[in-house]
């Protein structure tokens, strides 16, 4: 069974910085692009960043190009996204999604995560 | 950026009513490459339909897509208690964007 846990989020303040997990577990993680989508509250869903299987393919929204970062370690099925700079707008449940194949282009999104609560207030 | 429109807001409807949600592309969008996701109150979105109109496993065949191009609809033949959510739909051919959702309600 496809399995996708979230961790990290918390309250920060605008300009800080936090660190997302994502553990997966009931497939070959490395066979498989990985996303982070975002939900603020009250609101719709908003892709943020992208990375293929062998995290040779990377990429990001325009509204968090920069300040974002996504990465995964293949070795500890985990994913990543360390979140700088962070913004009020920020403010979100933090999905992590699987990508249907192991590139990025062409691939739906299959199995989600429960979600992780970021806000960012003073 | 391929922005997606989705029409009605809301949706009120009665068990056992045909449910049809229209998702307006404002490109064409590449080699349907086109999601449909529910979401209900406090879960995480769930994958009904990819490539535009194939059912996700475990989908009910209540569910169905169709469209091209700009244009594309999922259909809820007959709905079920269960079904009253959130849908979205999304584009994977140019980056990837959602549509803002059509709320099916309960009438």
């Amino acid at each position: 069974e496809v399995q996708l846990v979230e961790s990290g989020g918390g309250l920060v303040k605008p300009g800080g910085s936090l660190r997302l997990s994502c553990a997966a577990s009931g497939f070959t993680f490395s066979s498989y692009s990985m996303n982070w989508v975002r939900q603020g509250p009250g609101k719709g869903l908003e892709w943020v960043s992208s990375i293929s299987g062998s995290s040779s393919y990377i990429y990001y929204a325009d509204s968090v190009k920069g300040r974002f970062t996504i990465s995964r370690d293949n070795a500890k099925n985990s994913l990543y996204l360390q979140m700088n700079s962070l913004r009020a707008e920020d403010t979100a449940v933090y999905y992590c999604a699987r990508g249907s194949g192991g590139y990025y282009y062409g691939e739906h999104l299959d199995y989600w995560g429960q979600g992780t609560l970021v806000t960012v207030s003073s | 950026e391929i922005v997606l429109t989705q029409s009605p807001g809301t949706l009120s409807l009665s068990p056992g009513e045909r449910a049809t949600l229209s998702c307006r592309a404002s490109q064409s969008i590449s080699a349907y490459y086109l999601s449909w996701y529910q979401q209900k109150p406090g879960q995480a979105p769930r994958l009904l339909i990819y490539g535009v109109s194939s059912r996700a496993t475990g989908i009910p065949d209540r569910f169905s897509g169709s469209g091209s191009g700009t244009d594309f609809t999922l259909t809820i033949s007959r709905l079920e208690p269960e079904d009253f959510a959130v849908y979205y739909c999304q584009q994977y051919g140019s980056s990837r964007t959602f549509g803002q959702g059509t709320k099916v309600e309960i009438k």
